[in-house]
């Protein structure tokens, strides 16, 4: 079966736009959720969608927005483009939401280069 | 914030040894998350540990859980050269994850 879908996969910005990025999960799965990867901070968790509702956030600030749809997919949105901003963006699929232990399927990330 | 701790950060080793990479997180939690990164690529699911003293196996790779001691470990067995890439843990606690800072494994032929 298809996995985890995301587009685009590889953007350029310039600081002070804004952006979108764009998540479709494994057929059937009602959970996504976002991650930022950085040289300098790592992994980080951004949100978890579930069934079209954020379940929580990670420690970042209103500039990272996102969203679900009812079949699913999912967006998120970072407004006012930051240099440090740029990172890989990863969204992740899963069957139940992350508290029920439920293993995660990756996607392969966007690029965003913010310039 | 749960702080999760991964060492080493690089490990170099030689085909057909034995390793073990440790992962220590700071307060309680029941899942514990493995994941393999290829440079350039993303993440991909390794093993999910969900229960004190759950032990998992796949191929050269073992991985168990000790809640107790907030102490996962992931154990290489007679290494391979398809083996070098970075691998995560993850802690998840509520619905929050945090990662490890990820160990960068080197298999030398």
């Amino acid at each position: 079966k298809a996995g985890v879908t995301q587009t685009p996969r590889y953007l350029i910005k310039t600081r002070g736009q804004q952006v979108t990025l764009s998540c479709s999960p494994i057929s059937g799965h009602r959970s996504v959720s976002w991650y930022q990867q950085t040289p300098g901070q790592g992994l980080q968790f951004l949100f978890e969608y579930f069934s079209e509702t954020q379940r929580n956030k990670g420690n970042f600030p209103g500039r990272f927005s996102g969203r679900q749809f009812s079949n699913s997919r999912s967006e998120m949105n970072v407004s006012t483009l930051e240099l440090g901003d740029s990172a890989l963006y990863l969204c992740a699929s899963s069957l139940f939401y992350l508290g029920t232990g439920t293993e995660a399927f990756f996607g392969q990330g966007t690029r965003l280069t913010v310039v | 914030e749960l702080k999760v701790e991964q060492n080493p950060l690089f490990l170099s080793m030689q085909e057909g040894k034995n390793y073990t990479i440790y992962c220590n997180y700071s307060t309680t939690s029941d899942r514990l998350y493995w994941y393999r990164q290829d440079p350039g690529k993303s993440l991909e699911s390794l093993f999910v540990l969900l229960s004190n003293g759950a032990v998992k196996q796949e191929g050269r790779l073992m991985a168990s859980l000790d809640t107790k001691a907030r102490l996962s470990t992931l154990h290489i067995t007679a290494a391979v050269h398809d083996l070098s890439a970075t691998y995560f843990c993850a802690v998840g606690t509520g619905n929050q994850f945090y990662f490890g800072t990820g160990t960068s494994l080197t298999v030398i032929p």
